[in-house]
């Protein structure tokens, strides 16, 4: 069972076409983050976001949090060619009675293909 | 800057080898971690470090030791490789508390791993 369900998996677009990307879980998280992974490369991170109903903006790519923190989307506007990756969503769970490790739990990801 | 650096970033193995994946950083980070990356399943953590001498298990340690004897180094270690373990592996590394931790990790480019 994943903790982070991506959706959709993949996705095929055309250049100037707009898109969002969910990611969504049961589960209360203290933060947030996107990351974006080129092939060959590493993920680099994005965003990340801290309360809940908290927006923020990247150029043409804007990231929401979920009023309850369980929840986030991507929404690219326009989606040129070079936006092509693969864009993981990672998060870390509220921890009660703990101390916060800051292990990251990464959802599955979503490939994003965009044509010229 | 160098950032993370993993060695090698390709191996073929035959079952039962062992071998040792490198992982190092030069950004003075305390928190130290792997991860395996497979098709469908987004990045899970293997095993993670928040500080020299400290190590701990993620979501899927099994087959797979990892020592942290300074601040820079973590290698993950196969003892008896097994064709499960053919996936791409990522090191990452960040500051661990204090007012300079963003929580972003940052990520090696990754080593590719084939285990016939």
């Amino acid at each position: 069972t994943q903790l982070l369900e991506q959706s959709p998996q993949f996705l095929s677009i055309q250049e100037g076409e707009n898109l969002t990307v969910y990611c969504n879980s049961s589960s209360v998280f203290s933060s947030l983050q996107w990351y974006r992974q080129e092939p060959g490369e590493g993920p680099v991170l994005l965003v990340t976001v801290v309360t809940g109903g908290e927006v923020k903006k990247l150029k043409r790519l804007t990231f929401q949090f979920g009023d309850a923190r369980k929840d986030s989307s991507l929404h690219i506007t326009a989606a040129q060619p070079g936006d092509t990756g693969l864009y993981l969503c990672a998060a870390r769970r509220v921890l009660h009675g703990s101390s916060n490790t800051g292990k990251l739990i990464f959802g599955q990801g979503t490939t994003l293909q965009v044509k010229p | 800057n160098a950032g993370v650096t993993q060695t090698p970033k390709f191996q073929v193995l035959k079952t039962g080898q062992s071998m040792t994946l490198q992982c190092a950083q030069d950004m003075n980070h305390e928190y130290m971690s792997w991860y395996r990356q497979d098709p469908g399943m987004g990045l899970r953590l293997i095993h993670y470090s928040v500080g020299a001498g400290i190590t701990d298990q993620g979501e899927v340690p099994n087959g797979y030791n990892v020592s942290r004897s300074t601040t820079e180094d973590f290698p993950l270690r196969l003892l008896s490789a097994a064709p499960s373990q053919t996936s791409v592996y990522f090191c990452a590394s960040r500051p661990s508390g204090g007012p300079g931790d963003t929580g972003e990790l940052f990520f090696g480019e990754g080593s590719r791993l084939t285990v016939l």
